[in-house]
């Protein structure tokens, strides 16, 4: 199974830019990094996804270091329907998803 | 279309009982995946089918455990003679192949066992 390593938790303010790290240091070339989130009682939800460069959509940017061993979730202003846990997945060729057991980020108002 | 459909919502089952999940994935996705979920933990994958072939299963799909997808649409999720071990939520997602396209999950089957 493809490893990510994720904070346990993390706290933001409201309105405040919020850094989700993640390692991945056994990365594959073919490998692309995906963000789910998932909110209580609900099933997880795209958040963006990229294979090398950095990567910007309406909810949040990607930023991938340059040895793809790292990546990093980026919030901009963080609102309260954006406490969930967040996860960070490589999709591995066969095409499976593979989850640990995220980041629990609380948004402080 | 309405995104991926799970049914029921959620099921109380005795021990011993046997019980389906129905899982209606979004309708031009070739890749249906089920995932299981307890408490406090991430999803773990089961098996996942691209059309109606299913290219994997995980270990921890039992014998106990069996996975249909008739005609590459929808896919059901067996349960034969539950344990209490296997109440969890129950999640399908669906795809296009490759790994650039992301997934869409379900609201997923709360399963209980009594």
């Amino acid at each position: 199974d493809a490893k990510t390593t994720q904070p346990n938790s993390m706290e933001s303010n409201e309105e405040e830019p919020v850094h989700l790290p993640c390692n991945h240091s056994t990365i594959s070339g073919t490998d692309y990094i995906h963000w789910y989130r998932q909110l209580p009682s609900q099933g997880p939800e795209y958040v963006i996804h990229g294979l090398t460069s950095n990567v910007n959509n309406r909810m949040a940017s990607l930023a991938i270091a340059e040895d793809r061993k790292s990546s990093t979730l980026i919030l901009h202003r963080a609102t309260l329907r954006d406490a969930a846990v967040y996860y960070c997945i490589l999709r591995v060729p066969g095409n499976q998803f593979y989850f640990g057991t995220g980041t629990s980020l609380t948004v402080i108002p | 279309d309405t995104g991926v459909s799970q049914n029921p919502r959620h099921k109380i089952t005795k021990r011993g009982q046997n019980v389906t999940f129905r899982c209606d994935p979004i309708s031009e996705h070739n890749r249906l995946y089920w995932y299981r979920q307890t408490l406090g933990q991430g999803p773990e994958f089961l098996t996942y089918f691209q059309n109606e072939a299913q290219l994997e299963k995980s270990r921890l799909l039992s014998d106990r455990f069996s996975a249909e997808r008739p005609k590459g649409s929808f896919s059901t999720l067996e349960i034969q003679r539950t344990e209490q071990g296997d109440s969890a939520m129950y999640l399908c997602a669906s795809s296009l192949s490759g790994g650039r396209t992301e997934a869409f999950f379900g609201q997923g089957t709360r399963l209980t066992v009594v």
